[in-house]
């Protein structure tokens, strides 16, 4: 069964500091992993998007790692802000064909306080 | 994203009321989804339709339907609505595109805001 597993399940740190953030997966055939920003309230928004090549991408503050032979993948955010307060989604993609079917984490929430 | 509404935004009911969710898109994407949120586990997939005549049943739709009117428009009903399909309901649209230099596609999803569906 393909799963996902995300931690911590929540967060809290000082506006100004890092934190990374973790996903575990087990989905076969990987295709691709991507993190969304959740706001409360809203929907779920990409950040970044990595495949089976790529180890590592930057979107701003947000730096999201992949290691597929562990498959394991960080979002590290760095010098945080009160506006990254929100839930993060590790979403694993497994494609065949045209079809893709999506696993999601549970997701962490962040909350940064001053 | 603005592109892709939902509505009602909030929508209380009761127990055996019928129940329709309605997802406009303007990105002109083809692939539409209805996933459900609940507290503690990630979205779910209910329905996905990947073009107008393209329906098909996600991991959990029993107690659902849907309806694609158009290439814009996706709606999600709930015949006799149970207290236990009280959730957060999001629509999905996404695009299928090959990157150039990748041998993998992508199919990033964009969400609408939600409806918040409460059945007592």
């Amino acid at each position: 069964k393909n799963q996902v597993e995300q931690s911590p399940q929540s967060l809290i740190i000082l506006e100004g500091k890092n934190c990374t953030l973790q996903c575990n997966y087990t989905v076969s055939p990987f295709s691709n992993l991507r993190w969304y920003k959740q706001d409360t309230g809203r929907g779920p928004v990409s950040l970044t998007i990595m495949t089976f090549s790529e180890n590592t991408k930057s979107n701003g503050r947000y730096t999201a790692t992949l290691d597929a032979d562990t498959k394991q993948s960080s979002l590290h955010i760095t010098a945080s802000q009160l506006s990254d307060s929100a839930s993060y989604i590790c979403v694993v993609s497994a494609t065949t064909g045209t079809a893709s079917k999506l696993t999601f984490g549970t997701g962490t929430r962040l909350q940064v306080t001053l | 994203d603005a592109d892709v509404t939902q509505t009602p935004r909030n929508r209380i009911t009761k127990t055996g009321k019928r129940i329709m969710l309605e997802c406009s898109q303007t990105k002109g994407h083809d692939r539409m989804y209805w996933y459900r949120q609940d507290p503690g586990l990630g979205l779910r997939l209910i329905y996905y339709s990947f073009d107008v005549k393209d329906i098909n049943k996600g991991e959990i739709s029993d107690g659902y339907s849907v309806s694609r009117q158009a290439q814009a428009k996706f709606s999600l009903s709930l015949e006799s609505a149970i207290p236990n399909q009280t959730a957060l309901y999001f629509c999905a649209t996404s695009d299928f595109t090959w990157t150039s230099g990748s041998d993998h596609p992508t199919d990033t999803q964009y969400f609408g805001p939600g409806t918040r569906l409460t059945v007592l």
